[in-house]
């Protein structure tokens, strides 16, 4: 499975955008990327995936370059209940659905 | 739909005693996982099941054993309880491997003392 490089922090103004960025160089052509996040320490949520297209949702926007090679997660609005720990995640091409966990992005909003 | 149910919340166990953390899902999926999450780290896989009769090993196994008789219930059998088992466990489901969520429980909290 491949690996995921994110920075250990981030911080964001309530109201702006939060762009978490996730490095994944060594990905394989038909590896999904998931975000995850997990809100203190409860378990974690999913909010997003997708292979090559960029994705959308009610929750976020997941934006993927062309090589695969890295993703950002958008939070277009963010607010103060958004503050989480955020996985990036290489999901498996084995069919076993294991989710790597590495150790994610903590999004400290504020007012 | 209540989703994954794990029992108990909270646990604390002497060295030696042996348990069994409680997994269930309603949502007929396949997949199970249970994952365990020492304090301010990410979550490790310690075992999984692609259907029922059939587990396999994560990243984390030993000291612990799991069993899936149905599709229901992945429970997970901590024997010999060790302090180094001391942490928070999460079990979590999906339909399949690929392309789609996985389901977390809202987790056991386990101290070892």
């Amino acid at each position: 499975d491949a690996k995921t490089t994110q920075p250990p922090s981030m911080d964001c103004a309530e109201g702006r955008a939060a762009n978490l960025p996730c490095n994944h160089s060594t990905i394989s052509g038909n590896e999904y990327v998931y975000w995850y996040r997990q809100i203190h320490s409860q378990g974690p949520q999913y909010i997003i995936h997708g292979l090559k297209n960029n994705e959308t949702n009610e929750m976020a926007s997941l934006i993927i370059t062309e090589d695969r090679k890295s993703s950002t997660l958008i939070l277009p609005h963010a607010t103060l209940r958004d503050t989480a720990v955020y996985y990036c995640i290489v999901r498996g091409s084995s069919n076993t659905g294991k989710l790597i966990f590495g150790q994610g992005t903590t999004l400290q909003v504020k007012p | 739909n209540a989703g994954v149910t794990q029992t108990p919340k909270f646990r604390i166990l002497k060295i030696g005693q042996s348990m069994t953390l409680q997994c269930a899902q309603d949502m007929n999926h396949n997949y199970m996982y249970w994952y365990r999450q020492d304090p301010g780290m990410g979550l490790k896989l310690i075992y999984y099941s692609v259907g029922a009769g059939i587990t396999d090993k994560g990243e984390v196994p030993n000291g612990y054993n799991v069993s899936r008789s149905t599709t229901e219930y992945f429970p997970l059998r901590l024997e010999l309880a060790a302090p180094s088992q001391t942490s928070v466990y999460f079990c979590a489901s999906s339909y399949t491997g690929l392309n789609t969520e996985a389901f977390f429980g809202q987790g056991t909290r386990l101290t070892v003392v």
